[in-house]
């Protein structure tokens, strides 16, 4: 059962123009979401994250949307760059129901290339 | 350097063998967490650790099992390897909970030949 999807596997784009990365749950429980970034031969780290209680957040060129009544969200990256290049993996938590303990449940990710 | 550190970062080994992952939590974090990621797949959740207790348990396979020690590093532990369970772990850290987010290993990647 896979509660958190990302149905793109990948996405190509041109440096400078905008990327954005798609991600649907089933889980209704879920109040906290989380994108990461990985590289290859690294860990994922982190870079950004929304809380059900807003619809949207903004960190630089980084601002993930959410849309709770259709739950989906989304990361866009404006400009992007071809350093952005890597796969994007969205997360979600069951925070507020008491028992998620910090488990992350994680889509399949998403790979972006960013063309100069 | 992320603070997490994974130990071996590759492993190569045999059906039916026993191997021990090690990770170290960033400094002050004293939940672990392991993660499993096989090919074209995302990361599931395996089992997390809370100060030396197990919090949570996910998709863990009873030839897998974990701890976390006193000085809060934690092991995990894969038996009777099979093909299948070649795949990259990852290990991550935290204060508590995922509010901000966790802090990744390198990952230790798993072959099983």
């Amino acid at each position: 059962d896979q509660q958190v999807k990302q149905n793109s596997p990948s996405l190509s784009v041109q440096e400078g123009r905008i990327s954005i990365l798609n991600c649907d749950y089933t889980n209704s429980m879920f109040d906290y979401f989380l994108w990461y970034k990985k590289y290859p031969a690294e860990g994922p780290t982190f870079l950004i994250s929304i809380s059900s209680i807003k619809d949207k957040n903004e960190d630089g060129r980084f601002t993930v949307f959410l849309n709770k009544s259709a739950k989906h969200l989304s990361l866009h990256i404006v400009p992007s760059q071809p350093g952005d290049s890597a796969v994007y993996f969205c997360a979600a938590s069951a925070v507020r129901g008491g028992t998620s303990y910090g488990k992350l449940t994680f889509g399949q990710g998403t790979i972006l290339t960013v063309h100069p | 350097d992320s603070g997490v550190t994974q130990t071996p970062k590759h492993l190569i080994t045999a059906t039916g063998q026993r191997v021990t992952l090690r990770c170290s939590p960033r400094s002050g974090d004293l939940s672990v967490y392991w993660y499993q990621q096989s090919l074209d797949q995302g990361l599931q959740f395996l089992i997390q650790y809370y100060n030396g207790e197990e919090r949570a348990k996910g998709n863990i396979l009873e030839r897998f099992s974990a701890q976390q020690f006193p000085d809060l590093h934690s092991e995990l532990n894969l038996s009777s390897l099979e093909l299948g369970d070649s795949a990259l772990y990852f290990c991550a850290s935290s204060v508590e909970g995922a509010m901000d987010g966790y802090t990744f290993g390198s990952g230790t990647r798993l072959t099983v030949v």
